[in-house]
């Protein structure tokens, strides 16, 4: 079982609506990240969290909006988005990244979103 | 600009029968190298972490290793429960996104019994 928890598993939404995905990891990892994953493609960087503060944001357009409550909360708001976001959105946290060395990442089971 | 290689794109396997997957990066100051694999529908469950050349980790059937340009997940005597996407990422020292991992697209591996 993963220990990151992501919520819904599945959301299927117009143009016009307003959602929001979650995630909440009790790892007490420091750092946390969005991705966007098309089919038979790797995860592709959106967001970074760092201590609670935006550290990273890919040129993401802003009908995604994050949001870190606290370190152990992860949101992402929808609004207006296009057929062509439909993708499989992964939460991930990581110890954190004042680190020399690597640390790892790890994946909740994301979040299958499909805006018709 | 780092680049990750990952290869065959797809490989097929008898039960029993060893193999192994190749990640070759170019990378400016290795931070890490991570393994992961990933069944469908499903996040990516975390392997290994590399960090230097001629480092090795081993889980089960899994084994990884690491070179300087390179690194391979050797598979021993594979189940067809070992069939899912094996995703390599590397992590650099020097990045402005000093968090962010820079994905291969993956090898998706089918064993059959």
């Amino acid at each position: 079982d993963t220990e990151v928890t992501q919520t819904p598993k599945h959301l299927v939404m117009g143009m016009t609506n307003k959602k929001s995905l979650k995630c909440e990891q009790h790892m007490g990892h420091r750092a946390m990240y969005w991705y966007k994953q098309k089919a038979k493609k790797p995860p592709e960087l959106m967001f970074v969290y760092s201590y609670e503060k935006l550290s990273i944001n890919e040129s993401v357009p802003s009908r995604f909006s994050p949001e870190c409550p606290n370190s152990s909360l992860l949101n992402l708001h929808l609004h207006a988005l296009q057929p062509e976001d439909s993708a499989l959105y992964l939460c991930a946290s990581s110890q954190g990244a004042d680190t020399t060395t690597g640390q790892p990442q790890h994946f909740g089971d994301g979040t299958r979103l499909s805006i018709l | 600009e780092d680049q990750v290689t990952q290869s065959p794109e797809a490989l097929r396997l008898q039960e029993g029968e060893s193999s192994s997957l190749n990640c070759s990066y170019t990378v400016s100051g290795l931070r890490g190298l991570f393994w992961y694999r990933q069944d469908p529908g499903k996040g990516p469950e975390f392997l290994f972490t590399l960090y230097s050349a001629g480092e090795e980790k081993e889980k089960e059937r899994l084994k990884a290793t690491l070179t300087k340009k390179e690194s391979f997940l050797h598979i021993t005597a594979p189940k067809p429960e070992d069939s899912a996407t094996y995703l390599c990422a590397v992590q650099a020292s020097n990045s402005n996104s000093g968090y962010a991992l820079n994905f291969g697209k993956g090898t998706s591996l089918l064993v059959t019994p």
